[in-house]
């Protein structure tokens, strides 16, 4: 399967500063990409869809101000938590389209906002 | 409203048991169904993929079943040892109208302890 890989995986900022989360693609040109955030003791929820060259689509209830997603290339996609607040502690991990063996994900970021 | 359901949310077993873990769906139009694991901190480790046209498939000591028209699909784990303990999720790729990918819809997952 595809290869993904997601940097960081942990980091700890303080409230009102923002993070740059990135999932690049190893030996995969993706023109997608997708966002997932996963709260503690909860499933992964889809956040935003990443197209390359073009805005994301993201899902209801998802606030495109705060987490900007860009896609520059077919290898790289980021994600940006502005101004983040303690809410916006979670788990996030991105994943590619899915080959013959289906979804790959990232390694995932575990954000703590202080 | 497309939903996925894991049942138990959490098992604990004793090594060497066989096990069943169960994901159930409320749209039967599905372009695929693929069970994870997840460990605690980490990210998702694919386990199977099942296509809508496929009833089972098999991975070593797993094997995924998929019926559509109940919007079941079921994960047997055979002689369960302490190193599969983790967290299984099941997610659906609800048919979006053709296309070959998109949004994934997980269950809860289940939480799986195998003991010595």
């Amino acid at each position: 399967g595809a290869v993904v890989s997601q940097h960081p995986s942990r980091v700890i900022c303080k409230s009102g500063t923002s993070v740059k989360i990135e999932c690049r693609s190893l030996d995969f040109q993706a023109t997608t990409m997708f966002w997932y955030r996963q709260f503690p003791k909860q499933s992964l929820m889809l956040m935003a869809t990443s197209n390359e060259g073009s805005k994301a689509t993201y899902e209801q209830g998802v606030e495109k101000d705060k987490f900007l997603i860009n896609h520059a290339s077919l290898t790289l996609s980021t994600l940006t938590v502005t101004s983040a607040h303690p809410e916006d502690s979670s788990f996030y991990i991105c994943s590619v389209p899915p080959g013959y063996y289906g979804y790959t994900f990232g390694s995932g970021t575990r954000l703590t906002v202080v | 409203k497309q939903e996925v359901t894991q049942i138990p949310a959490a098992l604990s077993v004793p090594e060497g048991e066989n096990l069943v873990l169960n994901c159930s769906f409320t749209d039967s139009a599905i372009y695929n169904l693929q069970w994870f694991r997840q460990d605690p901190g980490k990210g998702l480790t694919s386990l199977l993929l099942i296509q809508s046209s496929q009833r089972e498939q098999t991975s070593g000591r797993l094997n995924a079943s998929l019926d559509k028209s109940s919007g079941r699909s079921t994960l047997y784990i055979a002689a369960s040892q302490p190193g599969d303990s983790a967290t299984y999720l099941c997610a659906v790729f609800f048919n979006a109208g053709g296309t070959s990918y998109g949004k994934l819809t997980f269950g809860q997952g289940t939480i799986l302890t195998v003991h010595p």
